[in-house]
């Protein structure tokens, strides 16, 4: 089955340091990503859809400056979230699909961001 | 806008059958996803429908009624390690409900 990898797992870091999340699909090409926060006891709660070669676009309330993201090939999709504070702390997830609305997303085992 | 809505938590035994219902309204519709998630770990896809009618995969069946905008996830012969979040979710970008949290007792 199609296969979505994320990394880092974990990161623990100080605040006003710069985090940088990779996410790969790893046997299809993704032409859209999608960049998910949860928070403890919560559901996924969209960031941003990622299409490659082109402008992430950015759900309502998301700081498009603090949550960079870059989908520079069909495999490839990265956030960084820069000068992060402890607000930001929370499992972020990606999940790529082929780009057709019928074909299911894949996720990412997720990276959990502890900043302190 | 987009909503999807789910009971928040449903208690079964093992070996019984349960129904997680999800009505949603979405702009643009494409199909409605089920998804679980374990404490701590990443959505997991289940299953999906596109067009109405019953879709079964092993101990889980989901089933969607467009017309209705409502779909089910139905779970049989339930196991303690069913106990997890369930979500549905539609959209051409995945919108999830709020989950479901399923707790299987024995």
């Amino acid at each position: 089955g199609a296969v979505v990898s994320q990394h880092p797992s974990w990161v623990i870091c100080k605040s006003g340091t710069s985090v940088k999340i990779e996410c790969r699909s790893l046997d299809f090409q993704a032409t859209t990503m999608f960049w998910y926060r949860q928070f403890p006891k919560q559901s996924l709660m969209l960031m941003a859809t990622s299409n490659e070669g082109s402008k992430a676009t950015y759900e309502q309330g998301v700081e498009k400056d603090k949550f960079l993201i870059n989908h520079a090939s069909l495999t490839l999709s990265t956030l960084t979230v820069t000068s992060a504070h402890p607000e930001d702390s929370s499992f972020y997830i990606c999940s790529a699909s082929g780009g057709q609305p019928n074909q299911p997303q894949h996720f990412g085992d997720g990276t959990r961001l502890s900043i302190l | 806008g987009q909503s999807l809505e789910q009971p928040s938590e449903v208690t079964a035994v093992e070996g019984a059958i349960v129904q997680i219902n999800c009505t949603y309204q979405t702009s643009g519709f494409y199909g409605l996803s089920w998804y679980q998630q374990h404490d701590g770990g990443a959505p997991t896809f289940l299953s999906y429908n596109g067009l109405d009618g019953l879709e079964e995969t092993g101990r889980f069946s989901s089933f969607l009624s467009r017309s209705d905008s409502y779909g089910y996830l139905l779970l049989q012969e339930l196991q303690m390690k069913d106990s997890a979040s369930y979500f549905c979710a539609a959209g051409g970008k995945l919108i999830f409900g709020q989950g479901t949290e399923l707790s299987v007792k024995p």
